[in-house]
């Protein structure tokens, strides 16, 4: 069985400039989520969807950030334009309903210079 | 807001030694608190858990316990291999969400 899909698995842009990553979650998971960990610090939680619909974005820094699932598919977060403090890791995770184990992929490490 | 703290951020032991994580959560409706490790170029993965109604699991060389009380639970690991070694992460998350609060990670190393 494939694991979780992420792509690029690193990415390095310049201040201002947009970076889309993606996400290939485990066939037949419902679920799918964003995280994100910035150097040292936790991985904190940016949104989660159900099939194609957020269920909780809470944890979106601000209106840079657009997610979006496709027909409940494969997932793509942008962020435009860029600004230093959004480096990190991107992590997205995935499982089926009922259940609470996380798949997560190798992340997205994102470097804004 | 919710958090989770954890301790130390780096431990270093000798191949053989016990080494033990720990976490303290803020939240008291949080119910279910996961261990994940994660290994250099792979993302986390889970490795042991707990539910609030028990006070310890065990799995093998890993063992986690919990205490509700003081909103403290913690991860063991007996005679450690280099293979240990990765960044671990607790977590806790209250009932009916699937939004994990993230402890800031140990960094174990384990010295042949």
């Amino acid at each position: 069985e494939a694991g979780v899909t992420q792509f690029p698995s690193h990415s390095v842009i310049e201040k201002g400039q947009t970076v889309t990553l993606r996400c290939d979650p485990i066939s037949g998971h419902d679920n799918l989520y964003w995280y994100r960990r910035v150097m040292g610090k936790e991985i904190k939680f940016l949104l989660h969807f159900v099939k194609e619909s957020k269920q909780d974005e809470s944890g979106m820094p601000n209106n840079r950030f657009l997610a979006e699932r496709t027909g409940g598919t494969y997932s793509t977060l942008k962020v435009q334009p860029a600004e230093l403090e959004d480096s990190g890791v991107y992590f997205c995770a995935s499982n089926p309903t009922g259940r609470e184990k996380l798949f997560f992929g190798s992340g997205t490490q994102l470097s804004v210079l | 807001g919710e958090n989770v703290e954890q301790h130390p951020s780096t431990l270093s032991v000798q191949e053989g030694d016990s080494a033990v994580i720990k976490c303290t959560y803020s939240d008291s409706a949080s119910n279910y608190f996961p261990w994940y490790k994660q290994e250099l170029g792979k993302g986390p993965q889970l490795i042991i858990d707990i539910r609030s109604n028990v006070g310890e699991k065990k799995d093998q060389r890993i063992a986690v316990t919990l205490n509700k009380t003081a909103k403290h639970f913690s991860l063991h690991i007996t005679e450690t291999q280099p293979e240990d070694s990765a960044v671990y992460f607790c977590a806790a998350s209250r009932p009916g969400t699937y939004k994990y609060i993230f402890g800031t990670g140990t960094r174990l190393k384990v010295l042949a």
